[in-house]
């Protein structure tokens, strides 16, 4: 089946530095991704998303960023906030119609 | 205000009862999914349907059961043949392929 992890579990970040959070995919097929924040007790919330013809994409603070030779995909937030404490999830498709999910990565802001 | 919405937030269950988990969208979403997430874990998909009438099985589908008989709603029921269902229950639509899922804020069922 699919596969979509993540490099590391947790992250830990001074306020007002730059964070940056890594996933692999295994499905060389995967031709859109996704991540998600979720918050403890809530639903995950879209931040950006990204297409396989793209290798770059910028939102509000957010940068994704696509390597698919190395199948690997990293999100950029810039000048983390006490507020940018969560989960964080990748997600990717493929030719079905199906989301598979990372196992997130914590990240914590360190006032 | 278009969204998805769960319910209920908390839901307690007897062994050997099967509950259903309610999910209605007005976003007017042709698929909708079901997603199992258990503590420190991703989600996993239960069941997914792109359309009315019509569902498919996820990886984790056995001990639960779906219908899409309105395009709006997609209740899931956890049977008592799932063995271990205390977990936190994710319902999802999107437009259609390639396009971002929105999700509601989740139904937490217990086991007592």
């Amino acid at each position: 089946g699919e596969s979509v992890g993540l490099h590391l579990p947790t992250l830990s970040v001074q306020e007002g530095d730059n964070s940056i959070i890594n996933c692999a995919y295994s499905n060389s097929a995967s031709d859109y991704f996704i991540w998600y924040k979720q918050e403890s007790g809530k639903g995950p919330q879209f931040i950006i998303d990204i297409r396989s013809n793209m290798d770059k994409r910028q939102g509000q603070r957010v940068t994704v960023l696509l390597n698919k030779t190395v199948k690997h995909l990293s999100l950029q937030i810039a000048a983390t906030q006490p507020g940018d404490s969560a989960v964080y999830f990748c997600a990717d498709t493929n030719t079905g119609n199906q989301f598979y999910f990372g196992t997130g990565t914590s990240l914590t802001v360190i006032p | 205000d278009g969204g998805i919405t769960q319910s209920p937030k908390y839901l307690f269950r007897k062994e050997g009862q099967n509950v259903t988990l309610s999910c209605e969208q007005n976003l007017n979403h042709d698929a909708m999914y079901w997603y199992r997430q258990d503590p420190g874990q991703g989600l996993r998909l239960i069941y997914y349907s792109q359309i009315v009438n019509d569902f498919q099985k996820g990886d984790i589908a056995e001990g639960y059961s779906v219908s899409r008989e309105k395009k709006e709603s997609f209740p899931l029921t956890v049977t008592s043949a799932q063995k271990n269902p205390t977990a936190f229950y994710l319902c999802a639509s999107s437009v259609g392929r390639n396009t971002e899922a929105f999700f509601g804020q989740g139904t937490r069922l217990t086991v007592v």
